[in-house]
């Protein structure tokens, strides 16, 4: 099925594990970001990408890394897990960066806990 | 920095109800803003407004924008348990889409 598709779905890792978060979308979406959310807090943007082999930081960039380096592909690194870290995490894409002629699109979310 | 304010952050009505939920905004290159119903998973998509003055309507739901005043709102008529949900107001800028706190509705039968 067309889509976002996002990996895993649940995730719990000790303190200092290091773990990549996946996200794919077979729309051919030029625009593609992760979020995270929290209880009261909305969606934040950490990073996002208006094209393959660009990539820029949001709002809560510290602690992740993220490269894109096909058009399908947008992978979240967390190289060393911490307890704030714990979360919700959606992956979005949208067909055009800066014409938003369609809304974006949400992966079903990653639930992590870092213990 | 872009910034989105959705009030209120909370709030619990009866079914049957009509409800009116706010978002303000300040956001540079303003291209859209968009309202999303979020229950237990992601967010899903109800309305994308770009232009002041125009309501959109879907069922219950509606939704105007005024850019003059920069902000928009979410009516939602005849309450249903349904319904109760976050409600999240986002706004697209040139290469990225802020979003509000959302606001929980819970409606109670």
């Amino acid at each position: 099925n067309a889509g976002v598709t996002q990996t895993p779905k649940f995730q719990v890792l000790k303190t200092g594990q290091s773990m990549t978060l996946q996200c794919a979308q077979d729309m051919n979406h030029e625009y593609m970001s992760w979020y995270r959310q929290d209880p009261g807090m909305g969606l934040r943007l950490i990073h996002y990408s208006v094209g393959a082999g660009i990539t820029d930081q949001g709002e809560v960039p510290n602690g992740y890394n993220v490269s894109r380096s096909t058009t399908e592909d947008f992978p979240l690194r967390l190289l060393s897990a911490a307890p704030s870290q714990t979360s919700v995490y959606f992956c979005a894409s949208s067909f055009r960066t800066g014409d938003w002629g369609t809304e974006a699109f949400f992966g079903q979310g990653t639930r992590l806990t870092v213990v | 920095e872009d910034k989105v304010v959705q009030s209120p952050l909370s709030l619990v009505v009866h079914e049957g109800d009509t409800v009116t939920l706010n978002c303000s905004y300040e956001v540079t290159n303003f291209r859209s803003l968009l309202w999303y119903k979020q229950e237990k998973k992601a967010p899903t998509f109800l309305f994308m407004l770009t232009s002041s003055g125009i309501e959109k309507k879907s069922g219950r739901l509606s939704s105007i924008l005024d850019k003059k005043e920069l902000f928009s709102i979410l009516n939602i008529t005849a309450t249903q348990t349904g319904d109760s949900a976050i409600y999240l107001c986002a706004v697209a800028g040139y290469s990225t889409l802020t979003f509000g706190k959302g606001t929980m509705l819970l409606v109670s039968p």
